[in-house]
């Protein structure tokens, strides 16, 4: 959906670099879930968000990989020290919190790492 | 460990068809259920979602669900060229809403 924004569209990273990845939600929404599609697999979830909080980490691998989305600004996912493996496409999703509503995903964050 | 699994596919069809994509999941709890269309190389779209056993249209689009089988299917009318990607199907299991995917099953509808 074109209200979810995340920057960049294209990343390319050395392996034993930090990436960023930025979402912002659509106006009005202030959960976000991280997705990771890697190559030839299906979407897998990773974190999800409220404003300042982090509500369920369950599918974030234990090391290298953190996520935040604070008061002001964009949600982050962060990867230090990247390996080859986390090349992937990572999507963000917002959604307003109403039963009757749905995730809209961002247009994703494609990560190669070198 | 949630799963949904959807028929692998590729599935072809010609323009005009019906084009049927299948999926099944594991978790009886799960409450709404999603079909996501995604282009290569794009970000997924949503489709249709259902909460309810039944079926449910959209324009060419009709979503069937029956919980007691755990199965959802997505039929395709008057199959378009235009339809032809990767269709993926989700399951939010109540939990915090965060859905999990099939791998998606890649359609091609032929001119």
């Amino acid at each position: 959906n074109a209200g979810v924004m995340q920057n960049p569209r294209h990343l390319v990273r050395r392996r034993g670099q930090e990436a960023r990845l930025r979402c912002s939600p659509m106006k009005g929404h202030s959960h976000v879930y991280w997705y990771r599609q890697l190559p030839e697999e299906g979407l897998k979830f990773m974190v999800y968000l409220q404003k300042e909080n982090i509500i369920d980490e369950s599918g974030m691998p234990k090391e290298r990989f953190s996520a935040e989305f604070p008061k002001e600004g964009p949600s982050i996912l962060r990867i230090q020290q990247v390996v080859r493996g986390d090349s992937a496409a990572y999507f963000c999703a917002s959604y307003a919190g109403s039963d009757t509503d749905t995730q809209y995903f961002g247009p994703g964050t494609r990560l190669t790492v070198l | 460990q949630k799963e949904v699994e959807q028929n692998s596919g590729p599935l072809s069809v010609p323009e005009g068809a019906i084009a049927s994509l299948n999926c099944t999941y594991s978790d009886r709890g799960s409450q709404s259920f999603f079909w996501y269309r995604q282009y290569s190389g794009k970000s997924p779209e949503l489709i249709m979602f259902i909460y309810s056993n039944g079926d449910k249209e959209d324009g060419r689009f009709t979503a069937q669900l029956n919980k007691a089988s755990q199965y959802v299917s997505l039929l395709i009318r008057d199959s378009q060229p235009s339809d032809s990607a990767t269709y993926l199907c989700a399951v939010d299991g109540g939990s915090n809403y965060k859905l999990t995917f099939g791998k998606g099953t890649l359609l091609t509808v032929n001119p």
